[in-house]
C-alpha cells in the first residue's frame, strides 16, 4: 500500500493556461474526493467520484474545472483559462465508503502558483 | 448549511504539558460525524481521532481524546504528555451521517500547534 499519491507535486502556470493534475487513490478505493486549501484556511470540498461516476460538484467548482475518474481508478482535475484566484493546493483523498468508518486518506498536494 | 469553527489560529505547549484545541460546529441535522485531522509541515493529512454524534462517550486514542458536548455543539481536542511530533496544524472536520451521504468533509480553519521542548 503506497498510499495515495498526486502528480504534479508542484505547478507554476501563467494566467489563462490550462493545467491537469492527476490522483492515484489508494487501490480497491471506491471513493474519490477533491478538496482545495488556500493559505490559512482548512481544505474546502470540490466534487466526488463513487467508482467511475461523479455524484458530488460543489458551488466552488467553476465551469472552469472538470474531473474524471475513468474506470474508477485514477482522477484528474483539469482547470482550463487559469485565474491568479485559482493558486491554492490541490488535495486528493480516497475512501471505501462506510458510514462512520469511513476514513479518507489524504494525498500530499498538488501547490499551483498561477502568474 | 454546516459550519465549522475553530476559534484559535494558533497554540503552543510544552514539550509532555497537556493542551486542549477548541472546535464548534453548526448543523440542524441529528446524524454526523466529527474527526480531527493533523497536518504536520509538509507531509500528508492524517486522521487523529473520529466521533460519532449519536455515542454519548468520548473517543479516545492514546494520548489523543476528545471533549463532545453535543447540546452545545462542541467538539474539543486533548492531547496529553505532548511530544515534538504533535507540532502541526489541526483541523477540525464535519461530516453527515446518514446512508448514503456523499462522504465530504468540512472543515474548519485549523489551529496551528507549537510544542516547545
Amino acid at each position: 500500500d503506497t498510499g495515495v499519491s498526486q502528480n504534479p507535486r508542484h505547478k507554476i502556470t501563467k494566467r489563462g493556461q490550462n493545467v491537469t493534475f492527476r490522483c492515484d487513490p489508494i487501490s480497491e478505493h471506491n471513493r474519490l474526493y477533491w478538496y482545495r486549501q488556500t493559505l490559512g484556511q482548512g481544505p474546502e470540498f470540490l466534487t466526488y467520484f463513487q467508482n467511475e461516476a461523479q455524484l458530488e460538484k460543489s458551488r466552488l467548482l467553476s465551469d472552469r474545472f472538470s474531473a474524471e475518474r475513468p474506470k474508477g481508478s485514477f482522477s484528474t482535475l483539469e482547470i482550463q483559462r487559469t485565474e491568479q484566484g485559482d493558486s491554492a493546493m490541490y488535495l486528493c483523498a480516497s475512501s471505501v465508503s462506510g458510514g462512520f468508518l469511513e476514513t479518507q486518506y489524504f494525498g500530499p498536494g498538488t501547490r499551483l502558483l498561477v502568474l | 448549511a454546516q459550519t465549522v469553527t475553530q476559534s484559535q489560529p494558533e497554540m503552543s505547549v510544552q514539550e509532555a504539558e497537556t493542551v486542549t484545541l477548541s472546535c464548534t460546529y453548526d448543523t440542524s441535522e441529528s446524524d454526523y460525524y466529527l474527526f480531527w485531522y493533523k497536518q504536520p509541515p509538509s507531509r500528508q493529512m492524517i486522521l487523529v481521532i473520529r466521533q460519532e454524534a449519536y455515542k454519548q462517550q468520548n473517543a479516545t486514542e492514546n494520548r489523543f481524546s476528545v471533549n463532545f458536548q453535543k447540546a452545545a455543539k462542541s467538539f474539543s481536542l486533548k492531547i496529553s504528555d505532548s511530544q515534538l511530533g504533535d507540532a502541526a496544524m489541526y483541523f477540525c472536520a464535519y461530516r453527515r451521517g446518514g446512508g448514503g451521504s456523499q462522504g465530504n468533509l468540512i472543515f474548519g480553519k485549523g489551529t496551528k500547534l507549537s510544542v516547545k521542548p
